[in-house]
């Protein structure tokens, strides 16, 4: 069986770190591209980028380019989102996702609530 | 980047009702859309990939249809488990693009 699960929520200060993640069981990690997507209740859903664990290929939304670091280490068959200086506006609940365009391939993990306040 | 708009922003229906959502894309994406269900708490669920296919497992009074730039979901006889929020996704061209959803509420 597939499945994508997620590390738990955090809370974090604004200015700190934090590195979030998404461990793939049942298929060839390596093999298959992970997306990251943020939920907040002010703009909706919003793809940040992908990764395709084998090559690290990493492809970032323009609005999150340079705002967060996706990477994955195979050899876990985990996927990270890592943020070097959290805002307020980071705020939000973060669901890593395998899909393609086709009957079966579509996985989500549970998500992941990040709040950042002081 | 390809912009998704997506009406209604909500929608308040009775069980057996025909219901009707649509997403139009400011460019062509080919069939290149997925319909998602989410529930509170939840992950989206696809019901719908390349515009028209149902996905497995998902109950077939779901249908969708389009391509280019207009596309819609229907859902053919609404059940008391369809209340939730519907979204459409590009995947066309990077980013991919999600509608602003649609709220189907309980009548």
């Amino acid at each position: 069986e597939v499945q994508l699960v997620q590390s738990g929520a955090e809370l974090r200060k604004p200015g700190e770190s934090l590195r979030i993640s998404c461990k793939g069981s049942g298929y060839r990690f390596a093999d298959y591209w992970i997306g990251w997507v943020r939920q907040t209740p002010g703009k909706g859903l919003e793809y940040m980028g992908i990764i395709l664990p084998g090559e690290s290929k990493t492809i970032y939304s323009p609005s999150f380019q340079g705002q967060v670091t996706i990477s994955a280490d195979k050899s876990i068959s985990t996927a990270h989102l890592h943020w070097s200086s959290l805002k307020a506006s980071d705020t939000a609940i973060y669901f890593c996702t395998s899909s393609y365009s086709s009957a079966r391939w579509d996985y989500w993990g549970q998500g992941t609530l990040v709040t950042v306040s002081s | 980047d390809i912009q998704m708009t997506q009406s209604p922003s909500s929608l308040s229906a009775s069980v057996g009702d025909r219901v009707t959502i649509t997403c139009r894309a400011s460019q062509g994406i080919r069939n290149d859309l997925g319909w998602y269900q989410q529930k509170p708490g939840k992950a989206p669920k696809r019901l719908i990939y390349a515009a028209s296919s149902l996905q497995s497992g998902v109950p077939s009074r779901f249908s969708g249809s389009g391509s280019g730039t207009e596309f819609s979901l229907t859902i053919s006889s609404l059940q008391p488990e369809d209340f939730a929020t519907y979204y459409c996704l590009q995947h066309n061209t990077y980013p991919y693009i999600f509608g602003q959803g649609t709220k189907l509420e309980i009548k």
